[in-house]
């Protein structure tokens, strides 16, 4: 069974720092990688997704993930936050084909002014 | 600017009532997902259709709820009758998929549907 581990229930981070926002996953196969991002009364929007080729990842809005396969992590990585980023963010992994995708329990991170 | 599109947005109702949330998928997209989205619970995966077909409703209670595509711009879930524990916010997605590439696919979510139930 494929699964998703955030392992932070919430990140605080000063603006203009740089924020890493952690996801571990566990599935058979190939693993396809996701990130998305749910702001307050909003569905969730796609960031960005790892599929095959490059580790580095770049998404919207400046934000950008790493895959690292002998970690097993998608960790998702922005250099110089914004308050706007302040939001909760959704890991999820699949092992693709007809497998659904299954989302990890949300980190929320607040970017304080 | 193609969305996904949910109606209606707010719903409280008593225990008991059936319940019917509509969604329309982006024109041309052929996969629909619905999820439930709780505090306790998180993101979880009711239903989701390709070409209108259910693929997976495997984590939808079957006893009392039920989810259709009665054509390719709707798609229903429907709760009957509704319980208290049913209360949560029901997303819509949609996405387009090639054959074999089916969970690579970006989703996208519609604003949500939040269920009250009294």
């Amino acid at each position: 069974a494929q699964s998703v581990a955030q392992p932070e229930d919430q990140v605080n981070v000063a603006e203009g720092n740089p924020l890493t926002v952690k996801c571990t996953y566990s599935v058979s196969g190939n693993p396809y990688l996701f990130w998305y991002v749910q702001y307050p009364n909003r569905g969730l929007q796609f960031l960005l997704k790892y599929i095959t080729g490059d580790n580095l990842v770049k998404g919207s809005y400046g934000f950008e993930a790493e895959f690292n396969k002998s970690q097993t992590s998608f960790h998702l990585k922005k250099p110089s936050a914004l308050v706007s980023d302040s939001a909760l963010y959704f890991c999820a992994v699949t092992s693709g084909g007809y497998q659904k995708v299954t989302f990890g329990i949300g980190t929320k991170l607040q970017v304080i002014p | 600017d193609a969305r996904v599109t949910q109606t209606p947005r707010h719903k409280v109702t008593e225990m008991g009532q059936e319940v019917t949330m509509r969604c329309q998928p982006i024109l041309g997209h052929n996969t629909v997902f619905w999820y439930r989205q709780t505090m306790m619970q998180g993101l979880e995966l009711l239903a989701y259709f390709r070409n209108r077909a259910p693929l997976d409703d495997s984590g939808m209670p079957k006893d009392r709820f039920s989810a259709e595509m009665p054509d390719a711009t709707l798609a229903t879930l429907k709760i009957q009758p509704s319980e208290p524990r049913d209360s949560a916010v029901y997303f819509c997605a949609s996405g387009f998929s090639f054959q074999g590439t089916f969970g690579t696919d970006t989703q996208y979510f519609g604003p949500g549907t939040r269920l009250t139930v009294l």
